[in-house]
């Protein structure tokens, strides 16, 4: 299984609502990411966790918080966004963050969109 | 600065012709290079990992080739068909801060007509 998985697909929130974004994967991998994507440019990482530890805050607004509850489940809080903060947001996971050639495995993303 | 660039930003073929994206980076260190399928709102798929000693590596009717001396690489699809129709990512890895950070490219949106 190589699938990595993410609910839910589509999300709309008000500027005052808070949401959660939630991704899994069952490979046994040790590294998950977040990605925010806006269109037609490149994924953005976000954070990444390495072994349910977040080891990399790419600068994000504390408006998003991330939590890595196990080693399969990722979850990626939203409060009091902002319009801007309206793109797809990956999830991905590898076997480890720090091994050079392991692959990304990417989720099929949730569309977010901020009223 | 570490940087990915991509060409053409857009591309047009018929369904069955050939093309070739390309690909130019200047990040460093160098880990890997990847090229990745990217559906529209869907995420990346991975189609090949390059690593530097690597020059050619096929999957399918996809082939990427690296040259790590101009730090330069290109995919090559052959025989295209309609559901190859898709954003193609070309992506630096790097070993910064103790983890694999990916450097992303902008990205080659290709369509297949028929």
């Amino acid at each position: 299984d190589t699938e990595v998985t993410q609910t839910p697909k589509h999300l709309v929130m008000g500027m005052t609502n808070k949401k959660s974004l939630k991704c899994e994967q069952h490979m046994g991998h040790r590294a998950m990411y977040w990605y925010k994507q806006k269109a037609k440019k490149p994924p953005e990482l976000m954070f990444v966790y390495s072994y349910e530890k977040l080891s990399i805050n790419e600068s994000v607004p504390s408006r998003f918080s991330p939590e890595c509850p196990n080693s399969s489940l990722l979850n990626l809080h939203l409060h009091a966004l902002q319009p801007e903060d309206s793109a797809l947001y990956l999830c991905a996971s590898s076997q480890e963050g720090t091994a050079i050639s392991y692959e990304q495995y990417f989720g099929p993303g949730t569309r977010l969109t901020v009223t | 600065k570490n940087q990915v660039e991509q060409s053409p930003q857009s591309l047009i073929i018929l369904e069955g012709k050939n093309c070739t994206l390309q690909c130019n980076y200047t990040v460093s260190p160098f880990s890997n290079l990847r090229w990745y399928k990217q559906d529209t709102g869907r995420g990346p798929v991975s189609l090949t990992i390059m690593t530097f000693s690597e020059n050619t590596k096929s999957n399918g009717r996809y082939t990427a080739t690296l040259d790590a001396d101009t730090k330069q690489s290109s995919l090559h699809i052959t025989a295209s068909q309609l559901s190859d129709s898709a954003s193609y990512i070309c992506v630096v890895c790097m070993f910064s801060g103790g983890y694999n950070k990916l450097i992303f490219g902008a990205g080659t949106r290709l369509a297949v007509h028929p």
